[in-house]
């Protein structure tokens, strides 16, 4: 059974400060996601890592992918109270099943809360 | 695009009443998710189809869940009788070549 681990879970953060979100994994894996999720609202695609070694870069935002470790880390730079949110990693199998896509995996999410 | 669209947006009903909820994906796209997201449990995928046939249904819950996608464009989730315990955000997702899935709006369902 494919587990996925978040931590931390729960975040509060001063503005400007740098901070780095892990996710690991439990099953060989070469393909994970992140979304983001504001208060009562859907899931918002943020970065898809698909090979070891993958680095993805959005504003403050980067995401990087080791699949020898089964490690996935976001990191903020510079937070901004906008960041404010819960992150959620994610990962299928969809590189073992002929390549087509998979449903995922979901960790439980890290609720993110960035102060002035 | 107008993304994946839901329907309804929130659903009030009493134990023991049969629910359906809907969803479109987005065009093009060849696979659709529906998923649970709930305090307690988190985000659970509970059935996914790949060019309208169902492909994993593992996480349906129980034999009072049912999923049907009859052309492209349109996918139902059922559930029947619905239970206090279901009472959660269903999300529908698709995707195409990429493998990046796209949420849609959700349906928060409360069973009564």
């Amino acid at each position: 059974e494919l587990k996925v681990e978040q931590n931390p879970l729960f975040l509060s953060m001063q503005e400007g400060k740098n901070y780095t979100i892990y996710c690991n994994y439990s099953t060989t894996s070469d393909r994970l996601y992140w979304y983001r999720q504001d208060p009562g609202k859907s899931l918002e695609s943020l970065f898809v890592l698909l090979s070891n070694g993958a680095v993805k870069q959005e504003g403050r935002l980067m995401a990087s992918l080791d699949t020898k470790a089964r490690l996935s880390t976001l990191h903020i730079t510079a937070a901004v109270h906008d960041l404010s949110a819960t992150y959620f990693c994610a990962v299928d199998m969809s590189s073992f099943s002929g390549g087509g896509a998979d449903g995922l995996t979901f960790g439980k999410g890290t609720h993110l809360i960035i102060q002035p | 695009d107008a993304g994946v669209i839901q329907s309804p947006r929130h659903e009030v009903t009493e134990m023991g009443q049969e629910v359906t909820l809907r969803c479109k994906p987005i065009s093009g796209h060849d696979y659709l998710f529906w998923y649970r997201q709930t305090m307690m449990r988190g985000l659970e995928l509970l059935i996914y189809f790949n060019n309208n046939v169902p492909i994993d249904d593992s996480g349906m819950p129980e034999d009072r869940f049912s999923a049907k996608m009859p052309n492209a464009s349109f996918s139902t989730l059922k559930i029947q009788p619905s239970e206090p315990r279901d009472s959660a955000v269903y999300f529908c997702a698709s995707t195409g070549a990429s493998n990046e899935q796209f949420f849609g709006p959700g349906t928060r369902l409360t069973v009564l």
